[in-house]
């Protein structure tokens, strides 16, 4: 089973649309968690962490889940600008490095 | 301002030459990190460096060679034994220990046999 994992998409949806993505882990000791943006031929930005009793950051919502470990990332008012990969990352108590999972890919149209 | 520097931004290699890639940050952080990416595939771990002069290897370590001379330096060296070497490559560093803060990346080398 591998330790991240996300439904790499497309999701493709119009602009103004909401959009949710999640994504599940299997270690049970991870303890911090992330939603990286990565546009096409960049690097990893963050884009938020994920606090255990949700948070907001303008259109973006994140989720945790402990007791069925997932995560999820929630998309309001998708702008054409939304459209790229979003990679869902973990830390875990005991490991020395972040684990990533293999992305989502998100495509907002007009 | 602080940051990742990454260069050169894009690298050819001819079969059987060794490269180095550049990677040099200003942010204080002790603990660095190499990792390779595939067109549509996910980031893979090749070496990583919780403080200088000190190293270990990733998943996918064959092939690489790294050193840690300096707190602000890790540089990778693709070697001719990496067979498949065309790849996107980001380095990434982070406070040791303050793996909770999330990584920061460089602007990536994108690597291309020829």
């Amino acid at each position: 089973r591998k330790e991240v994992e996300q439904d790499p998409g497309p999701f493709n949806v119009p602009e103004g649309a909401t959009v949710a993505f999640n994504c599940t882990y299997s270690n049970s000791a991870s303890q911090s968690f992330f939603w990286y943006r990565q546009d096409c031929r960049k690097e990893p930005k963050l884009l938020m962490s994920v606090y255990s009793s949700g948070n907001e950051d303008g259109r973006f919502t994140a989720q945790l889940n402990r007791a069925s470990q997932y995560i999820s990332l929630l998309i309001r008012d998708s702008k054409l600008s939304d459209s790229a990969t979003y990679l869902c990352v973990v830390n875990t108590e005991g490991y020395s490095t972040l684990t990533f999972g293999k992305g989502t890919m998100l495509l907002v149209s007009p | 301002d602080g940051g990742i520097t990454q260069s050169p931004k894009y690298l050819f290699r001819k079969e059987g030459q060794n490269v180095t890639l550049s990677c040099e940050q200003n942010l204080n952080h002790d603990a660095m990190y190499w990792y390779r990416q595939d067109p549509g595939q996910g980031l893979r771990l090749i070496y990583y460096s919780q403080i200088v002069n000190d190293f270990q290897k990733g998943d996918i370590a064959e092939g690489y060679s790294v050193s840690r001379e300096k707190k602000e330096s890790f540089p990778l060296t693709v070697t001719s034994a990496q067979k498949n070497p065309t790849a996107f490559y980001l380095c990434a560093s982070t406070q040791f220990g303050h793996l909770n803060y999330g990584y920061t990346f460089g602007s990536g080398t994108r690597l291309t046999v020829v």
